[in-house]
């Protein structure tokens, strides 16, 4: 079954709105987790590892002003998309590593549209 | 030199033949390698995972890592119509850190 999850897994939103995706470790604790985003027909990329407790790491060229990152619990992490754009649509996609080899495991994504 | 890389394909097989997918992995010192599938529209769904030189197998997926050649390869035997998706290979760096590094995916049709 699932080991992570992640809420909404559509939203539609205006433009300049902010926009809250919460990602969740099932049944296992996660003190990092890592956000991805996915264009259509492109690769994976990710854009930041969320450590609870402390700051997020954002790779580079990732604005850390406009996506927020709060991993305020061992099970938890939240992307937030602030004053949202047309150009921020696309498939945000969380994952979470578990287990000794810390192989990280797939959320079943966000699928963001910003009209 | 891209850090890992994968012939993006896309790679066509007939039902009932090997696929056998590929890439290569730039940092020496990379610990960890994982083979991912991912469907169109859907998240990437852990196939295998490879720590050690050889060949790790799972029903009809077959791992192979040479880590002297820095080359790690995912045999599907019997491939049927339902393989077909995006594979992803990934590696973990070394030094202590959790990210994977991704290749680009190979696109897999088996026809029917």
């Amino acid at each position: 079954g699932a080991v992570v999850s992640q809420h909404p897994s559509r939203v539609i939103c205006k433009s300049g709105t902010s926009v809250k995706i919460e990602c969740r470790s099932l049944d296992f604790q996660a003190t990092t987790m890592f956000w991805y985003r996915q264009f259509p027909k492109k690769s994976l990329m990710l854009m930041a590892t969320s450590n609870e407790g402390s700051k997020a790491t954002y790779e580079q060229g990732v604005e850390k002003d406009k996506f927020l990152i709060n991993h305020a619990s061992l099970t938890l992490s939240t992307l937030t998309v602030t004053s949202a754009h047309p150009e921020d649509s696309s498939f945000y996609i969380c994952s979470a590593p578990r287990d000794a080899q810390e192989t990280q495991y797939f959320g079943p994504g966000t699928r963001l549209l910003v009209l | 030199q891209k850090e890992v890389e994968q012939n993006s394909g896309p790679l066509s097989v007939p039902e009932g033949a090997i696929a056998s997918l590929n890439c290569t992995y730039s940092d020496r010192v990379s610990q960890s390698f994982f083979w991912y599938r991912q469907y169109s529209g859907k998240s990437p769904e852990l196939i295998m995972s490879i720590y050690s030189n050889g060949d790790k197998e799972d029903g009809r997926f077959t791992a192979q890592l040479n880590k002297a050649s820095q080359y790690v390869s995912l045999l599907i035997r019997d491939s049927q119509p339902s393989d077909s998706a995006t594979y992803l290979c990934a590696v973990k760096r070394g030094g202590g850190s959790e990210k994977l590094v991704f290749g680009k995916g190979t696109k897999l049709t088996v026809n029917p």
